[in-house]
């Protein structure tokens, strides 16, 4: 298994563009989510999803999109990149919802908005 | 008004020795659930112990134990035996019920462990 993986390891955007960020795992999970990673701050809870179809926000969706086609991927969308986006953006997995708190992390997407 | 709070930014311990992480937590849910990741300076996440609201007694993984004290709301980590591997971020989280499908996730800001040797 590969286990959760994210790409690209590195963004630098310009302020307005858009880009998608990718989420896949291999270990058929049904929770999946995105965090972002903030000096002092923590992590941050984005966007979830429980399964197949099914999104729910987080803490700090303002700016954000998701989607759940498939067990496997989960893609999160800057749609339209400010400054205050730059973070460290982590995905995380886990095998069933009720224990979500087991979460298998990527290895988590620096981005960079200039 | 903060749902985890780590007030530790950093703290050291000598090889061998035990340590306690502090967090306390805020929720009016009764159903939520407390636990402890590991971040080294390479960035992975390391999931390290879960204690759930109703569990009776305090979770224990290795030479990890959760102190659970719901009326304080703390969910202290306590690292025995420290290992110069334990060297690392450690971040309290909890999970409680909120949001259309109750997952959501809140984490502290984090405790910056160093061990000596």
């Amino acid at each position: 298994n590969a286990g959760v993986t994210q790409t690209p390891k590195f963004q630098v955007l310009k302020t307005g563009q858009s880009m998608t960020l990718q989420c896949a795992q291999d270990m058929n999970h049904e929770y999946m989510s995105w965090y972002r990673q903030d000096p002092g701050m923590g992590l941050r809870l984005i966007h979830y999803s429980v399964g197949a179809g099914i999104t729910d926000q987080g803490e700090v969706p303002n700016g954000y999109n998701v989607s759940r086609s498939t067990t496997e991927d989960f893609p999160l969308r800057l749609l339209s990149a400010a400054p205050s986006q730059t973070s460290v953006y982590f995905c995380a997995s886990s095998y069933r919802v009720a224990k979500a708190y087991e979460q298998y992390f990527g290895p988590g997407t620096r981005l960079t908005v200039t | 008004a903060q749902k985890i709070t780590q007030t530790q930014p950093g703290m050291f311990v000598q090889e061998k020795e035990a340590v306690t992480l502090d967090c306390t937590y805020d929720t009016s849910d009764p159903s939520y659930g407390l636990f402890w990741y590991k971040q080294p300076s390479s960035g992975e996440m390391i999931f390290l112990i879960y204690q759930g609201s109703y569990d009776q007694q305090n979770a224990t993984e290795g030479r990890y134990s959760l102190n659970f004290q719901k009326a304080r709301k703390s969910a202290n980590l306590v690292i025995s035996a420290s290992q110069l591997g334990d060297s690392a971020m450690y971040f309290c989280a909890m999970r409680d019920g909120r949001g259309n499908t109750g997952n959501q996730f809140y984490f502290g800001t984090g405790t910056s462990l160093t061990v000596i040797p």
